[in-house]
């Protein structure tokens, strides 16, 4: 089971890009780094997942070097009501280990 | 995608009772997770509750304190039992949908314990 690494919190302003690096360096073979985003009283939300190289949804960015051993959400141009809990999870290719790291707590300020 | 249903949303509940979440899903789903999440912390995963099969426990919880059911698939529970108020935190229920993303979980939104 890897274990991830994030920062505990972040601040940004709005309109800013926003990079959030999650070290996993004994991710397996197998291994899918997925990332989720939560806001205070829901759920988390499923935002992106990769595997190698760079991803990119109408949301977000997903940076992963060819070690795979670390991997950086990107977030273009944030609001005020990006404010969350950003979590990075390391997941079996089987879709099993789906274990939250503590998760980088990021505050958007005017 | 898949819709959840969590039931109650909130109960306040006596020392030494038992409650039991209901978890309803809109679509079959084989993987079925529930976690907790107390205040200002992140989640943690409790058990993995697969239909026709027990539900598999991480460490530190046990089925005698939260025994969970899994009839079909799109329907779980999850009791508590014997509450403290160690037990007060948010219950989570959250399924593997059928997505392309191998990671990607749904959540409901929850169900609030206060245990006095």
């Amino acid at each position: 089971l890897a274990k991830t690494t994030q920062p505990i919190s972040m601040d940004s302003y709005e309109g800013q890009e926003v990079n959030i690096t999650c070290s996993h360096n004994n991710i397996a073979t197998n291994d899918y780094i997925t990332w989720y985003q939560q806001f205070p009283s829901q759920g988390p939300r499923f935002i992106i997942q990769g595997y190698k190289t760079k991803v990119t949804n109408e949301v977000a960015s997903l940076f992963i070097p060819a070690d795979r051993k670390s991997s950086t959400l990107s977030l273009p141009r944030v609001s005020l009501s990006d404010t969350a809990v950003y979590y990075c999870l390391v997941v079996g290719g089987y879709g099993q280990n789906f274990v939250f790291g503590p998760g980088t707590r990021l505050s958007v300020l005017p | 995608s898949a819709v959840i249903s969590q039931k109650p949303s909130r109960d306040i509940c006596q020392r030494g009772t038992s409650l039991t979440i209901q978890c309803q899903v809109d679509s079959q789903v084989t993987m079925m997770f529930w976690y907790r999440q107390q205040p200002g912390q992140s989640l943690t995963l409790i058990a993995t509750a697969n239909q026709g099969s027990e539900a598999t426990y991480e460490s530190g919880f046990v089925i005698d304190k939260f025994p969970i059911s899994r009839p079909n698939l799109t329907f779980s529970t999850l009791t508590v039992s014997n509450m403290s108020p160690e037990d007060s935190s948010i219950y989570l229920c959250s399924v593997k949908g059928l997505t392309a993303n191998t990671g990607e979980l749904f959540f409901g939104e929850g169900s609030r314990l206060t245990v006095l």
